[in-house]
């Protein structure tokens, strides 16, 4: 299985801060990265698909990019709706797989 | 805009099996290159693929759960169903279905239910 780590694991920051986080795949998985936002007692929702393109309806603050085995989730400026947990995932191979989230929390 | 509802048992005993449909409304199951998932969160934890349906049928099962997971499709009542047999604890999770289009960009869930949690205790 391809195996995706996320790094931070947690981070806090303040309204109106830019925050990156960085997820890395264990095998190159060209652009085939996706990232979920998940608040609490919620399902995921979906951010960007194919490493950059933003979902339809989602804020043009988050931003992705990267690709191969290293990938950048950016939040432009932290807006308080955004604190929540989020999660990087592989569909370049089955079985597709998660990172472990990264919690955004207020500073 | 899809929308997406499981509904089944939320407790199930050790060794017994775990039921679960996907209530689809907004749109058909039979939809052109749709595919249809199961995906599941422990308690506190990250998220596991168990696996998905093609919209004429094809199935993938996560290896590490295939020899229990069986996932199939009721076109005539618009939902699809998830079995796992011989449940443990580890099995213990918020179970949530989901939709994936199809075509060059596989993969990628973009309506999830809002999840059903499944706790397995005698």
């Amino acid at each position: 299985d391809f195996q995706m780590t996320q790094s931070p694991s947690s981070l806090s920051a303040s309204v109106g801060d830019r925050v990156t986080i960085t997820c890395r795949a264990s095998q190159s998985i060209s652009n085939y990265l996706n990232w979920y936002q998940q608040k609490s007692g919620k399902a995921p929702k979906l951010l960007i698909y194919s490493a950059s393109s933003l979902q339809t309806g989602v804020s043009s603050r988050f931003s992705g990019g990267g690709s191969g085995t290293d990938f950048t989730l950016t939040i432009s400026s932290l807006q308080p709706e955004d604190f929540a947990i989020y999660y990087c995932q592989q569909s370049y191979s089955t079985p597709w797989t998660f990172g472990q989230g990264t919690k955004v929390e207020i500073k | 805009q899809l929308q997406l509802q499981e509904s089944g048992p939320g407790l199930v005993k050790p060794s017994e099996t775990l039921s679960l449909t996907c209530t689809v409304s907004g749109g058909s199951i039979s939809t052109y290159n749709y595919y249809w998932g199961w995906i599941r969160q422990p308690p506190g934890k990250g998220l596991e693929w168990i696996g998905n349906i093609y919209y004429r049928g094809g199935t993938y099962y996560n290896p590490s759960l295939k020899s229990r997971v069986t996932i199939s499709l009721d076109t005539s009542k618009n939902q699809f169903s998830l079995r796992l047999t011989s449940v443990t604890a580890a099995d213990t999770a918020v179970y949530y279905c989901a939709s994936l289009p199809g075509g060059n960009i596989v993969g990628r869930v973009d309506y999830w239910g809002q999840g059903t949690l499944v706790t397995v205790s005698s």
